[in-house]
């Protein structure tokens, strides 16, 4: 069975650019979580969508925005790019809403110049 | 907000002792999770723990679950080189995980 999967796997922008990072679930899920993990900052989450909905979002500025379609597939934007905004971003999904446990993909790398 | 603490942040290892890696979560939680992370990959779930008292283990690791306490320990028996990488502990709380700082283990001979 795949597990998640994420695209692109590096990314370099320049500042004041806008990146979009996309995540496809493993086939089932239809929950997707984003996380950030910068240096020196850990893994923060930045946003959850479940059945097309933004159900939860971390202490992140709403330059950070995404969507999940509805094959469950989720996209990320960040707008404005700053060069703090340069991390590894994660996605996860999990079976639904509820306490179930989140499958991490790969990550997409983003590097603001 | 619920804060997680991981202590140590770096922990050099002797290939066969036996080493602890303690996560400390301030508020009432569903659930708790261990995962490792090796340079520049994804993170890898380890093990879940759902309950008071809840015991895991797989191979050389063991965690246990203190829900009273809110600590949680991941055991390491008899380190082998294998086990180098980055170890984060994750608290779910309203259907999101807050992360440890994580802890870089590094296994020397």
């Amino acid at each position: 069975e795949a597990g998640v999967t994420q695209s692109p796997t590096h990314l370099i922008k320049t500042r004041g650019q806008q990146a979009t990072l996309r995540c496809s679930p493993i086939s089932g899920h239809t929950s997707v979580y984003w996380y950030q993990q910068a240096l020196g900052l850990g893994l923060q989450f930045l946003l959850w969508y479940d059945e097309g909905e933004e159900r939860n979002r971390g202490n992140f500025p709403p330059r950070f925005s995404g969507r999940q379609f509805p094959n469950y597939s989720s996209e990320l934007n960040v707008n404005a790019l700053e060069l703090e905004d340069s991390a590894l971003y994660l996605c996860a999904s999990s079976l639904g809403q509820g306490l179930e446990t989140q499958y991490f993909g790969p990550g997409t790398r983003l590097l603001v110049l | 907000e619920l804060k997680v603490e991981q202590n140590p942040l770096f922990l050099s290892m002797q290939e066969g002792k036996n080493y602890t890696i303690y996560c400390n979560y301030s508020t009432t939680s569903d659930r708790l999770y261990w995962y490792r992370q090796d340079p520049g990959k994804s993170l890898e779930s380890l093990f879940v723990l759902l309950s008071n008292g809840a015991v895991k283990q797989e191979g050389r690791l063991m965690a246990s679950l203190d829900t009273k306490a809110r600590l949680s320990t991941l055991h390491i028996t008899a380190a082998v080189h294998d086990l180098s990488a980055t170890y984060f502990c994750a608290v779910e709380s309203d259907y999101k995980l807050s992360f440890g700082a994580g802890t870089t283990v590094t296994v020397r001979a």
